[in-house]
């Protein structure tokens, strides 16, 4: 398996509600990576788990919080989003010494916050 | 921190010619520069990489070619053809840098059948 899978695909919320954006990959990868990517913009790191611990926080709003449950897990939990926002959410996992390998990123969730 | 410049940010060919991107670096001891390509509405996906003890590498009809003095990298695509039209990123980052990528603005290649 040479896949990181991500679900939902798409997702629209209320800015009062709760959701978790999940992701999965088997590749035995220990880095996992969030990133946000906005419309024509590069992708901007979020956070970092190395070894299941998160290692960088990108000073992200708390109204992100991610977890990582296992080595092959990573969620992001939000809540009280703003439209601002909306955009696409990637994951990407890789080897710890990520110079070696390079990224695998996840075909991402389609956020719409209204 | 790391600085990552990308040019151009447009780039239309005509099938069959060659197209070249270019990124500039600021960190001179960043080590390892992937490039990534996104076609409309899905991931970016890692198509080379190179690292700093190379200055060539080649895959096909894709090349990437490093100039660490110049502290600049770029992405050579030969006989263009119309899937290659997407988005490129380029990146770099260095050991110690925890994983982070510093990503490129992007540019956007359109290949003209």
């Amino acid at each position: 398996d040479t896949e990181v899978t991500q679900t939902p695909k798409h997702l629209v919320m209320g800015m009062t509600n709760k959701k978790s954006l999940k992701c999965e990959q088997h590749m035995g990868h220990r880095a996992m990576y969030w990133y946000k990517q906005k419309a024509k913009k590069p992708p901007e790191l979020m956070f970092v788990y190395s070894y299941e611990k998160l290692s960088i926080n990108e000073s992200v709003p708390s109204r992100f919080s991610p977890e990582c449950p296992n080595s092959s897990l990573l969620n992001l939990h939000l809540h009280a989003l703003q439209p601002e926002d909306s955009a696409l959410y990637l994951c990407a996992s890789s080897q710890p010494t990520m110079t070696s390998y390079g990224y695998t990123f996840g075909s991402g969730t389609r956020l719409t916050v209204v | 921190g790391e600085n990552v410049e990308q040019h151009p940010s447009t780039l239309s060919v005509q099938e069959g010619d060659s197209a070249v991107i270019k990124c500039t670096y600021s960190d001179s001891a960043s080590n390892y520069f992937p490039w990534y390509k996104q076609e409309l509405g899905k991931r970016p996906q890692l198509i080379i990489d190179i690292r700093s003890n190379v200055g060539e590498k080649k895959d096909q009809r894709i090349a990437v070619t490093l100039n660490k003095t110049a502290k600049h990298f770029s992405l050579h695509i030969t006989e263009t053809q119309p899937e290659d039209s997407a988005v490129y990123f380029c990146a770099a980052t260095r050991r110690g840098a925890g994983n982070k990528l510093t990503f490129g603005g992007g540019t956007r290649v359109l290949v003209k059948p």
